[in-house]
């Protein structure tokens, strides 16, 4: 069974500064994606990116970016130019393309604290 | 353009009560789920259907029941509410496009509390 690792419960971040939040995963499937989702104290579940496991070119979507490092099985976030309202616990998701069932896999999340 | 739409957002029920916990979708997605969400657990996978007239468990299945009579509606039964179901459920959906990168779309959340 697939599983997805978020070993950092709660990270901080200065305002304008980077950071990086980690997700590994587990599977022994070759077709795959990759998702990173925000949550805001809203509880709103919000797609931030998306990654293909057949792509080496990383995604980018403006401020967020990912390292995917399909052999590693691992997939971080880069937030450049932190602004609060990144505030928000992170999740890290992951569905098959193969088992014909199409389930959605989420880590345990990560807190992420702006500072002003 | 209203996406997938829960209700209740909250609700406060009593040790043995039942409840049904309301999702439906207007993007004619075929895969819908439900998840709980607890602290320091992330969110675990309580039944999905791919389709009208088919449901599977997921990860976390017991005390709950859902069925998929249309396109639209997934609503989450839950038989004899205990304190352990307490926590805050989501509704997401899905479309299938193999081959293509296709997100879960969430409803707002539920937050349910066993008393």
């Amino acid at each position: 069974a697939q599983t997805v690792t978020q070993s950092q419960p709660e990270m901080s971040v200065q305002e304008a500064e980077t950071v990086t939040l980690s997700c590994t995963y587990d599977t022994s499937e070759s077709d795959y994606y990759l998702f990173w989702y925000k949550q805001p104290p809203s509880r709103q579940m919000i797609l931030v990116i998306r990654q293909e496991a057949y792509k080496q070119q990383n995604a980018t979507e403006n401020r967020f970016s990912v390292n995917f490092q399909k052999a590693a099985k691992s997939f971080s976030l880069k937030i450049s130019d932190s602004q609060l309202g990144d505030a928000a616990m992170y999740f890290c998701a992951y569905r098959s393309e193969n088992s014909g069932t199409y389930k959605y896999i989420f880590g345990t999340g990560t807190r992420l604290k702006v500072l002003a | 353009n209203a996406g997938v739409t829960q209700t209740p957002k909250f609700q406060v029920l009593k040790t043995g009560q039942s409840m049904t916990l309301q999702c439906a979708q207007d993007m004619n997605h075929e895969y819908m789920s439900w998840y709980r969400q607890d602290p320091g657990m992330g969110l675990r996978l309580i039944h999905y259907s791919v389709g009208a007239g088919i449901t599977d468990q997921g990860e976390v299945p017991n005390g709950y029941n859902v069925s998929r009579s249309t396109t639209e509606d997934f609503p989450l039964r839950l038989l004899s509410a205990a304190p352990s179901q307490t926590s805050v459920y989501f509704c997401a959906s899905s479309y299938f496009s193999r081959g293509v990168n296709t997100e879960a779309f969430f409803g707002q959340g539920t937050r349910l509390t066993v008393v």
